[in-house]
């Protein structure tokens, strides 16, 4: 069965790096695409990049130079790195295995707020 | 970027009765691979987001055969022949033919 469980801080200072880690079992990130998704208060969701199989990546342009997504294949992780956060980044960070969306994490609340 | 338009935004539902949620694309969803990249999710009060129904209209493993997808183009519709209590939550399509990969904007599935 494959399991993915996001972890990193749940509050963030305005203008700082988000980071988060995805822990994946049961499948190995060395293959398929991996994905990050938010959903922001309310129910609006956004889709902000995936890393690959092969390690390439593919992000959302909304967010621009700010994004990065790297990965541990030694640990089975992939990682979120969000720079210059504000208030507007306040969201429930969730990874996922990109494709068809068939698996995700439990989500992880992230509110920045100084 | 492609835009998803869910209708309606909310839906109220008896047990028992069959309901409809549109997801209208801005453009074609057609991938020139042939496949079209079109998904229902469901996500339940403080669970993820699960899987329903994948490329316009295959089961994911596991849900029930009540939930059914149909389309093409631009216009897909899911449905639920018989609402049940566990479907109550938020119904999304989400496209992954054009990147960025958008979802729509939600229906709250609610019981009457």
């Amino acid at each position: 069965e494959v399991q993915l469980q996001e972890s990193g801080p749940g509050l963030v200072k305005p203008s700082q790096s988000l980071s988060l880690t995805c822990s994946v079992t049961g499948y190995s990130i060395t293959s398929n695409y991996w994905g990050w998704i938010r959903k922001f208060p309310g129910n609006k969701m956004e889709w902000m990049g995936y890393i690959s199989y092969s390690g390439s990546t593919s992000y959302n342009p909304s967010l621009k130079s700010r994004i990065s997504i790297t990965r541990d294949t030694s640990k089975n992780q992939f990682f979120l790195q969000l720079n210059s956060v504000t208030t507007e980044d306040t969201a429930t960070y969730y990874c996922a295995r990109q494709g068809v969306y068939n698996n995700w994490g439990q989500g992880v609340m992230v509110t920045v707020s100084s | 970027d492609v835009v998803l338009t869910q209708t309606p935004p909310t839906l109220s539902a008896t047990i028992g009765q069959s309901v409809s949620i549109s997801c209208r694309s801005s453009q074609s969803l057609l991938h020139s691979n042939g496949n079209t990249y079109l998904h229902w999710l469901l996500q339940r009060p403080g669970q993820s987001p699960q899987l329903l129904i994948y490329l316009v209209s295959r089961l994911e493993s596991g849900v029930p055969n009540r939930f059914s997808g149909s389309g093409s183009g631009t216009d897909f519709t899911l449905k639920i022949s018989g609402v049940e209590a566990e479907d109550l939550g938020v119904y999304y399509c989400v496209q992954g033919t054009h990147a960025p990969y958008t979802f729509g904007a939600g229906t709250k599935l609610e019981l009457k």
